[in-house]
């Protein structure tokens, strides 16, 4: 069974501070990452995503996420947050070949100007 | 414009009645999902469905039921055996294309039922 965890349930923070939001998973076998965002009143919709290649990927909005094979965790960082970065965070797992995706209970950020 | 819609918004039932959502995507994906996200605990998944005509029980499919008739379309009822079915329900659908990297999920604005 695959499962993803986020131990940062609710974060605060004050504009330009650094974001690290964690994100560990399990699962044994070749795994594709993602993290979501979900603003308030929008849909949910994809920050970034990674597959293969080098483990540091770039997202949208100066978001960046590091994947970390050995630690199995795939943590979400931005050097300096604005207010419109307030939102919640998934971080998501979709392993093997079927097309299920197992999301993390989210992170809810609040950014305060 | 291309995407994902579900109605209604917001919907609210009598306990023992069943209900059914709708999701209708235009992005031509072959893949669609049914989640529920509750406070605290995430998106989890109902019933996914990777084709026409098929269709896969999620983690809590329990009190659920789905139908995959058409590409376009994939109804989700909540049946009066969803013991706790007050929750807010998103419908996703992806690419399916298993040698790809196009297997995003593409959200729905979402359905927040209510029973009283």
């Amino acid at each position: 069974a695959q499962s993803v965890s986020q131990h940062n349930h609710h974060v605060i923070l004050s504009e330009a501070a650094s974001l690290e939001l964690g994100c560990n998973y399990s699962y044994g076998g070749t795994v594709n990452l993602f993290w979501y965002v979900q603003y308030p009143g929008q849909h949910l919709q994809l920050l970034l995503k990674y597959f293969s290649g080098d483990p540091l990927v770039k997202g949208i909005k100066g978001f960046e996420a590091e994947f970390i094979k050995s630690k199995f965790s795939f943590n979400l960082r931005k050097p300096s947050v604005q207010w419109s970065d307030t939102a919640e965070y998934f971080c998501a797992l979709h392993s093997g070949g079927y097309q299920k995706v197992t999301f993390g209970t989210g992170t809810k950020l609040q950014v305060i100007p | 414009d291309g995407g994902i819609t579900q109605s209604p918004k917001y919907l609210f039932r009598k306990e023992g009645q069943n209900v059914t959502l709708s999701c209708e995507q235009n992005l031509n994906h072959d893949a669609m999902y049914w989640y529920r996200q509750d406070p605290g605990q995430g998106l989890r998944l109902i019933y996914y469905s990777q084709i026409v005509n098929d269709f896969q029980k999620g983690d809590i499919a329990e009190g659920y039921s789905v139908s995959r008739e058409k590409k376009e379309s994939f109804p989700l009822t909540v049946t009066s055996a969803q013991k706790n079915p007050t929750a807010f329900y998103l419908c996703a659908s992806s690419i399916d294309r298993l040698s790809s990297s196009y297997n995003e999920q593409f959200f729905g604005p979402g359905t927040r039922l209510t029973v009283l």
